[in-house]
């Protein structure tokens, strides 16, 4: 079955940018959105984009001027990218499948990123 | 944005009692409301979609209900194993969580 899994830097320097992968594998996620969401510490879910499988995009009004989701040829390596990183971005970032009805039916574990100098 | 508001904050309760947990819009969504267990450490599992449908391989003591802006996530008989942390998302606009409902057992 498809699974999802995140990749990238655990720590990032503020000021520069965050850069992770989410590895699709075990199949594709056709007729349905790639997303990022990510967790600060002891807090809630926040939703920072996702792109459609055709490659149309949303994001975050709060994230969108410091947001980028791309994918690769192959659709099986979506990418995110934060610029200009803060303390306030030290978070767990998730990749997760959102269907067509909205809601996220699978996540990758998740990925640490701390922003410090 | 649409906010949504999740009570109580957190909650202790034995095994075999009967929970439930809000989540309120700040405006109508519709049937548009999903809800998630997340326990420590592990990413959020998804329990609950479009109000009511239950998630393939969740238990039936979980169940989900409303529309428009009240929504209720019930447990009929809570379990040791159900201990975690609960967030309610609305995917009727860009997508928001409410604040998750901890729920720890007595």
């Amino acid at each position: 079955q498809v699974q999802l899994q995140e990749s990238g830097p655990g720590l990032v320097k503020p000021s520069e940018t965050l850069s992770l992968t989410c590895t699709v594998s075990g199949g594709s996620i056709s007729r349905s959105y790639l997303s990022w969401i990510r967790q600060p510490p002891g807090k809630g879910l926040e939703w920072i984009g996702y792109m459609y499988y055709s490659g149309s995009t949303d994001y975050n009004p709060s994230l969108k001027s410091r947001v980028t989701i791309s994918v690769d040829r192959t659709k099986t390596q979506f990418s995110l990218n934060l610029t200009s990183v803060t303390a306030a971005d030290t978070a767990v970032y998730y990749c997760a499948r959102r269907v067509l009805g909205g809601e996220f039916d699978l996540w990758g574990q998740g990925a640490q990123v701390t922003v410090s100098s | 944005d649409i906010r949504m508001t999740q009570s109580p904050s957190s909650l202790t309760a034995s095994v075999g009692d009967k929970v439930n947990i809000t989540c309120r819009a700040s405006e109508t969504i519709s049937y548009y409301l999903n809800w998630y267990q997340q326990k420590p450490g592990q990413a959020p599992k998804l329990l609950i979609f479009a109000a009511s449908s239950l998630q393939s391989g969740v238990p039936s003591r979980f169940s989900g209900s409303g529309s428009g802006t009240d929504f209720t996530l019930s447990i009929s008989s809570l379990q040791l194993e159900d201990f975690g942390t609960y967030h309610c998302h609305q995917s009727y606009g860009k997508p928001t969580f409410g604040g998750g409902t901890k729920v720890e057992i007595k």
